[in-house]
């Protein structure tokens, strides 16, 4: 079955320790996108890529970095610049051309 | 910058009724429309979607309702079950020299009570 695996479901870290999260697509999709759900906020775009060794900045990608070294994988680190990193971190991929997102089931980053 | 708003934030409705979603939105370069559904501890999944030059769309018991002029759009679940209690976002599509990108509205927590 085509789809987008997020790993892991549940991550725990300490503050100022660096996390990076997984995401893996096998639908063959151009782009890939990394949101953060927070409560009452909806979902709020940190970084985007259309291209293998391409992304760009999204609304909230202050404390966050990514790579896009292969088409179907789009890690996301969570720096200790980031004031607040306790969410759910949702991955997202589409088709170039088409308008559907598809969407992983996403990981809860807990840092105490 | 928040580009869609959604209303109500929370919705309580019985069985067999007609929950009503609003989203209003300010960019008119959005060209797309979707509906995602999301249950606890998943990913929202596609809904229901609709362009902007056309004014209702129905799939099953989901309808968008789409005000072009008045920059709003908004979901009607029909003879609701207590299965569509689940968290709902619109969101509204972007072409940019950059890609497409997905701005969603804030969320509404819809409760369906048997």
């Amino acid at each position: 079955d085509g789809g987008i695996t997020q790993s892991p479901k549940y991550l725990f870290r300490k503050e100022g320790q660096n996390v990076t999260l997984s995401c893996e697509q096998n639908l063959n999709h151009d782009a890939m996108y990394w949101y953060r759900q927070d409560p009452g906020q909806g979902l709020r775009l940190i970084y985007y890529s259309q291209i293998v060794n391409d992304f760009q900045k999204g609304d909230i990608a202050e404390g966050y970095s990514v790579s896009r070294e292969k088409k179907e994988s789009f890690p996301l680190t969570v720096t200790s610049a980031q004031k607040n990193p306790t969410a759910f971190y949702l991955c997202a991929s589409s088709q170039q051309g088409t308008y559907g997102y598809t969407f992983g089931s996403g990981t809860r980053l807990t840092v105490v | 910058q928040q580009q869609v708003k959604q209303s109500p934030q929370s919705l309580i409705v019985q069985k067999g009724g007609i929950p009503i979603i609003n989203c209003a939105y300010e960019n008119t370069a959005f060209d797309y429309f979707p509906w995602y559904q999301q249950f606890p501890g998943k990913g929202p999944a596609l809904l229901i979607a609709i362009r902007p030059d056309v004014s209702e769309k129905k799939e099953g018991r989901f309808t968008i309702s789409f005000n072009k002029s008045a920059k709003q759009f908004s979901l009607h679940i029909m003879d609701s079950q207590p299965g569509d209690s689940a968290t709902y976002f619109c969101a509204a599509l972007s072409q940019e020299t950059s890609g497409s990108r997905l701005t969603f509205g804030e969320g509404t927590q819809l409760t369906v009570n048997p």
